[in-house]
C-alpha cells in the first residue's frame, strides 16, 4: 500500500501552460504539504494544509494555487509555467505535528 | 531566522568505511532534529530522529546525538554498503500548528564496492 502518492510522476510541459499535479494520503493524516527541490537538491516547502485550512503559504508566486478538497487529498496547480518552475515537488503528510512522510515526488520539467 | 548547515558532498567511501555526515544548525529555540534519505530517484524517507538534547536517533545502523551544546547533529555508520549510496538530508521542525522542516543542503553519499 502506497501511504503518499502523487500523480503524475513526470511532467514535460511548455512555458506559459497550467497543470496540475496531485497527492493523496492514506494514512488518515490531518496535515498535507507541499516542498519543492531544485536542480541543487535544496528542499524548501511552499505550504501546508491542516484539516484542509491553509497553514503555510512560504511566499510563493500566486501562479501557484494549493487546493485541498478533503484531508485525505492536496492538489498544487501551477498557472503560466515559467522556466524556473523547474524542480522536483514533494508532497508530504503528517498527524499534525508529527513525522512527515513523503511522496515520491513530480518531477517537473518547463521547456 | 532558523537554518541547517550540512557538510559538502560528495563523500565517497569506500564498503565497510566509517562514515560521518555533519549537521548542525541555528535555532531560537528547542527544536527536533531529523535525517532524511533520499535515494536515486526516489523520495524522502525518515532515517531517525531525536526530539531534545542528548537522545540519540538510530535505524539501520545509523545513529545521530542531538547536542545542545555544539547544536550539531551529526550522522554516522560504522561501516557502509554500497546500499547506502544516497543524498542525507538533515532538518529541524519545532512541530506545532505549521511543523515545517527547514532542510541543510543535503549530502551526497557515493559508496563504492
Amino acid at each position: 500500500d502506497t501511504a503518499v502518492s502523487q500523480t503524475p510522476k513526470y511532467l514535460v510541459t511548455q512555458m506559459g501552460n497550467d497543470k496540475s499535479i496531485k497527492c493523496e494520503q492514506n494514512l488518515g493524516h490531518d496535515t498535507m504539504y507541499w516542498y519543492k527541490q531544485d536542480s541543487k537538491k535544496f528542499l524548501k516547502i511552499m505550504f501546508s494544509y491542516n484539516n484542509k485550512e491553509l497553514i503555510i503559504n512560504e511566499t510563493v508566486p500566486n501562479r501557484f494555487s494549493p487546493k485541498s478538497p478533503d484531508k485525505a487529498h492536496l492538489n498544487l496547480h501551477i498557472n503560466s509555467l515559467e522556466l524556473g518552475d523547474s524542480a522536483v515537488y514533494f508532497c508530504a503528510s503528517s498527524q499534525t505535528e508529527k513525522t512527515q512522510y513523503f511522496g515520491p515526488g513530480t518531477r517537473l520539467l518547463v521547456l | 531566522g532558523d537554518s541547517v548547515t550540512q557538510m559538502e558532498g560528495p563523500v565517497t567511501l569506500s564498503e565497510e568505511a566509517f562514515l560521518t555526515i555533519n549537521c548542525t544548525y541555528t535555532a531560537t529555540g528547542y527544536p527536533s532534529l531529523f535525517w532524511y534519505v533520499q535515494y536515486p530517484g526516489e523520495g524522502l524517507q525518515l532515517l531517525l530522529k531525536a526530539t531534545k538534547a542528548d537522545d540519540k536517533g538510530s535505524n539501520k545502523g545509523f545513529e545521530a546525538t542531538y547536542r545542545k551544546e555544539t547544536t550539531s547533529f551529526h550522522l554516522e555508520k560504522g561501516s557502509v554498503q554500497v546500499s547506502d549510496s544516497a543524498v542525507y538530508f538533515c532538518a529541524l521542525s519545532y512541530g506545532g500548528a505549521t511543523n515545517k522542516l527547514i532542510f541543510g543542503t543535503g549530502t551526497l553519499l557515493a559508496v563504492q564496492p
